[in-house]
């Protein structure tokens, strides 16, 4: 089974230029997530989605960064201007769905994660 | 709010020996718990679930780990360590919200010494 899938894995931009992340869930995952993980630090949920709608993205700082998950499958995260404090290793995961009954035991899959410095 | 503090920002133990990494969490509620590991350039890998299953959860690669609700912990035990297990190893709690998002600790790096 194929994993989740991200690109580009690294990412050097200058601050107030534009980035954008992509990811191809597991075949299959109803539910996406973005997270950015700091250097030294846990990762952190920017936004999830169940098939095409937003489930969570009271984390995500929507002057700058924005998601879309056009067809319930794929997914791309993009910053807007970027700002120093945006270098960070953004992951996307995916699970198969998230059943309430279950109280959030679903398993989530990481891709590999792409790794953004911001100069 | 749920949250999960992991006591130990750093560990080092001598290849063969136990491992021990702690964590506490919060939670109103009856939570999810997990641990992930991480290692350098890869994502993060699931190593066991807790689900108010069995309260002794066995994961991968002779991992396991006890939910304590009295003492509101969920340490990762190993009784023998590898070379392949150095790396960063995070505790995790599912959120209470409709989300059920992962909340992560700050990690625990792991150093496995020869």
């Amino acid at each position: 089974e194929a994993g989740v899938a991200q690109s580009p894995r690294y990412k050097i931009i200058e601050k107030r230029q534009s980035v954008a992340f992509w990811c191809n869930p597991i075949s299959g995952h109803a539910t996406l997530y973005w997270y950015q993980q700091i250097l030294g630090q846990g990762p952190k949920l920017l936004i999830q989605f169940q098939n095409n709608g937003v489930v969570d993205d009271s984390q995500l700082p929507k002057d700058r960064f924005s998601a879309e998950r056009l067809k319930g499958v794929d997914s791309t995260l993009k910053i807007q201007p970027a700002k120093l404090e945006d270098s960070a290793v953004y992951l996307c995961a995916s699970s198969y769905y998230n059943l309430p009954g279950l109280a959030g035991g679903e398993t989530q899959y990481f891709g590999p994660g792409t790794r953004l410095l911001v100069l | 709010a749920q949250s999960v503090t992991q006591l130990d920002s750093h560990v080092s133990v001598s290849e063969g020996t136990p491992v021990l990494l702690r964590c506490n969490y919060s939670s109103s509620y009856s939570p999810s718990l997990f641990w992930y590991v991480q290692h350098p350039n890869k994502g993060l890998q699931l190593l066991l679930k807790y689900t108010s299953a069995a309260t002794l959860v066995k994961g991968i690669n002779g991992f396991e780990a006890e939910f304590k609700k009295s003492e509101t912990s969920f340490h990762l035990t190993k009784p023998s360590a590898h070379m392949s297990d150095a790396a960063e190893y995070f505790c995790v709690v599912s959120g209470e919200d409709s989300s059920y998002k992962l909340i992560f600790g700050s990690g625990t790096r792991l150093l496995v010494r020869p």
